[in-house]
């Protein structure tokens, strides 16, 4: 598709367990980052890539997160043991890493929304 | 650290009114600066970015300069319209970054309402 692209947009789950969230990236952008949005904040830095390594995870708030980007492409965040405070929307978004090509912008997709009970 | 201020909202405006958002930022150094817009339903999306001193950033009748002696980036617009309704983000992305790592220091958001 043209744009970042998040799956699901919606999860409910309950305290205690383990969740995915997909985020497949525009073609080509080498850089992709995840952000968490809590009612009434704005976004808070997670992680980013840069390809398929971690570049920066200096914002994931513990151990019970993890996110992945096996190819360099689509990535998953990952967290375990689900906490009614985990619940928040979770934002991905990409951009070119290239200095040519950055114009510092960031592309975002909707969201995933995630409800913990 | 890097952060970014916002006034709060919900501003709630007049179609045709004019807008302020205030938005003061603390960094280091020379950070470049952006307003991202939430419409309702949708991703964040930029709206209008500053790289340096004085700069003025404009797109869809919204300017915002970059004030470094005030520490600000302020949005204005001159006639709101009703399709203006959104949240409004000041962000900051911190100075000597050029390659990748586009990590941006967001504010809380701003919410606006414009009615007719």
């Amino acid at each position: 598709g043209a744009g970042v692209s998040q799956t699901p947009s919606n999860k409910v789950t309950e305290k205690g367990k383990y969740v995915e969230l997909r985020c497949d990236p525009i073609s080509g952008h080498t850089a992709l980052y995840w952000y968490r949005q809590s009612l009434g904040q704005g976004p808070e830095f997670l992680i980013y890539f840069q390809g398929t390594g971690a570049a920066d995870d200096s914002g994931l708030p513990n151990d019970r997160f993890f996110a992945v980007r096996p190819e360099g492409s689509v990535s998953t965040l990952k967290i375990q043991r689900t906490e009614r405070g985990d619940s928040a929307v979770y934002l991905c978004a990409s951009s070119p890493w290239a200095a040519t090509q950055n114009t510092g912008e960031l592309f975002f997709g909707e969201g995933s929304r995630l409800t913990v009970l | 650290g890097n952060s970014v201020t916002q006034m709060e909202g919900p501003v709630t405006l007049s179609e045709e009114a004019f807008l302020t958002i205030n938005c003061t930022y603390t960094a280091t150094g020379y950070p470049s600066l952006f307003w991202y817009v939430q419409y309702p339903g949708e991703g964040l999306q930029l709206l209008l970015k500053a790289t340096k001193a004085d700069d003025k950033g404009s797109n869809k009748g919204f300017e915002a300069t970059y004030r470094k002696e005030t520490t600000s980036f302020h949005l204005e617009k001159g006639s709101v319209q009703v399709s203006d309704s959104a949240v409004y983000f000041c962000a900051l992305r911190r100075e000597g970054i050029t390659g990748g790592g586009n990590k941006l220091t967001f504010g809380t958001g701003t919410q606006l309402k414009v009615e007719l």
